[in-house]
């Protein structure tokens, strides 16, 4: 069965400092990956994605996520985290070419100004 | 162009009453997905629409729920003899279709069941 597991449920950063949000997947073969976030009172936005070719993939708002098919992770990256980062992020994967999102429970991001 | 719209956006009733919730996806988006978030969880898949079929209902948590779409247009979701645990936040998504394809979410309806 696929699932995935974001070990951490909270972190919190200085603005400024760099920031990485662990994701591991349970899949057989190479999953649809994904990162949303979540603003207070909102609903998912996307952030990036991953279903082929280079394993490092860059997305909205300076956020970019490295695909480990070795350790089954595709944790999310961002050199200098601003206030406006603060939200509950999301990583979800699909193995199948149709339906449903696995998601993780989520990682509430807190920024220090 | 219009996101993924969903009504009502806050809904408190009494327990035992049914509800009714609303998707309006993305012009063009064969797939429609439910999901609910309870405070402080992830997201709960509960139902997925291609088209006007329902492949994969195995989300839906007792027979109290059930969902329909028009075409590949409006979704309803329905709760019926509400139950307290059933408050949540529910959310629509729709895509042009699995894959590699992202799921666009509406920004939901808090339920709230006294």
């Amino acid at each position: 069965a696929q699932s995935v597991t974001q070990p951490d449920i909270h972190i919190t950063v200085s603005e400024g400092a760099s920031l990485e949000l662990r994701c591991n997947y349970s899949y057989g073969a190479t999953p649809y990956l994904f990162w949303y976030v979540q603003s207070p009172g909102q609903g998912l936005q996307l952030l990036l994605k991953y279903f082929s070719g280079d394993t490092l993939v860059q997305g909205i708002k300076g956020f970019e996520a490295e695909f480990k098919r070795s350790q089954s992770s595709f944790n999310l990256r961002k050199p200098s985290v601003h206030w406006s980062d603060a939200a509950e992020y999301f990583c979800a994967c699909r193995g199948s070419t149709l339906g449903r999102l696995y998601f993780g429970r989520g990682t509430q991001l807190t920024v220090w100004p | 162009g219009a996101g993924v719209s969903q009504s009502p956006s806050n809904k408190v009733t009494e327990k035992g009453k049914d509800v009714e919730l609303r998707c309006d996806p993305i012009s063009g988006h064969t797939a429609l997905y439910w999901y609910r978030q309870r405070l402080g969880q992830g997201l709960e898949f509960l139902i997925y629409f291609q088209g006007n079929s329902a492949p994969d209902k195995s989300g839906l948590p007792s027979d109290r729920f059930s969902a329909e779409r028009t075409g590949e247009s409006v979704s309803t979701l329905t709760i019926q003899r509400t139950q307290q645990e059933d408050s949540a936040v529910y959310l629509c998504a729709s895509s042009l279709g699995g894959g590699q394809f992202e799921q666009y979410f509406g920004p939901g309806t808090r339920l709230t069941v006294t």
